[in-house]
């Protein structure tokens, strides 16, 4: 099983700041079969990112994946008041499915 | 659009077998032959954790850890997903979801989630 650890687990920023989050795989991920999901609470999570770098529908720009094998990170440039959530990756290479503990996004 | 709505049960007593339905509107489960129709749970206060799926075709794969107690089915004719948990215990206490899994275009993999239902808190108490 491939397991998912991300950092921190914990983020506490302000509106306009960039939020960088982190995600490691405990093995290569291929061809970077890795998605981003945003929960908050009482919500079904919502994909964000698919494919490591793709944007889902109507996902607004100022959110970005990128990474590869390993280490993949997800960018939140310019923080908005709506965007405190838990965050979590996904990795969609190999069974099962595994997602990872989440980070706790906090917009002051 | 399409939507998912889930329903079902949510006071079980251990040993009970666990019953969810999950309907898709605006579409149908055989819609697309590579979507894979799966279950995802979230114990209070954790993470998310893939259940199992199956494809439209009835080809179903489970988390190992569950694959014992777990069975999930597509009924096309009355467009619904279930999910069938047996011998429930506190550990399975979860808000649990169905979801669409799609596979990435012309890469070998499984599946991202980009479709959810809107959640059933399941509660295993005697």
């Amino acid at each position: 099983e491939i397991v998912l650890t991300q950092s921190p687990g914990f983020l506490s920023l302000s509106p306009g700041e960039r939020a960088t989050l982190s995600c490691r795989a405990s093995q290569s991920v291929r061809s970077s079969l890795l998605a981003w999901y945003q929960q908050k609470p009482g919500q079904a999570p919502r994909l964000l990112i698919f494919g490591a770098f793709t944007r889902a529908t109507g996902i607004p720009d100022r959110f970005s994946g990128s990474g590869s094998e390993t280490d993949f990170t997800l960018t939140i440039s310019r923080l908005e008041p709506e965007d405190s959530a838990v965050y979590y990756c996904q990795q969609f290479d190999m069974s099962p499915i595994t997602f990872g503990p989440g980070t706790k996004v906090d917009i002051k | 659009q399409v939507r998912l709505h889930q329903w079902g049960a949510g006071l079980f007593k251990p040993s009970e077998t666990l019953s969810l339905t999950c309907a898709v509107y605006g579409g149908s489960f055989d819609d697309d032959s590579d979507d894979f129709w799966s279950w995802i749970r979230q114990a209070p206060g954790k993470g998310l954790e893939w259940i199992g799926g199956t494809d439209s075709s009835g080809r179903a794969h489970y988390r190992p850890t569950l694959k014992s107690r777990v069975s999930i089915s597509v009924d096309s004719f009355k467009n619904e997903l279930s999910l069938r948990l047996t011998s429930v215990t506190a550990a399975d206490t979860a808000v649990y979801y169905c979801a669409r899994g799609r596979p990435m275009q012309y890469v070998s993999g499984w599946y991202y989630f980009d479709l959810w239902g809107q959640g059933t808190l399941v509660t295993v108490s005697s």
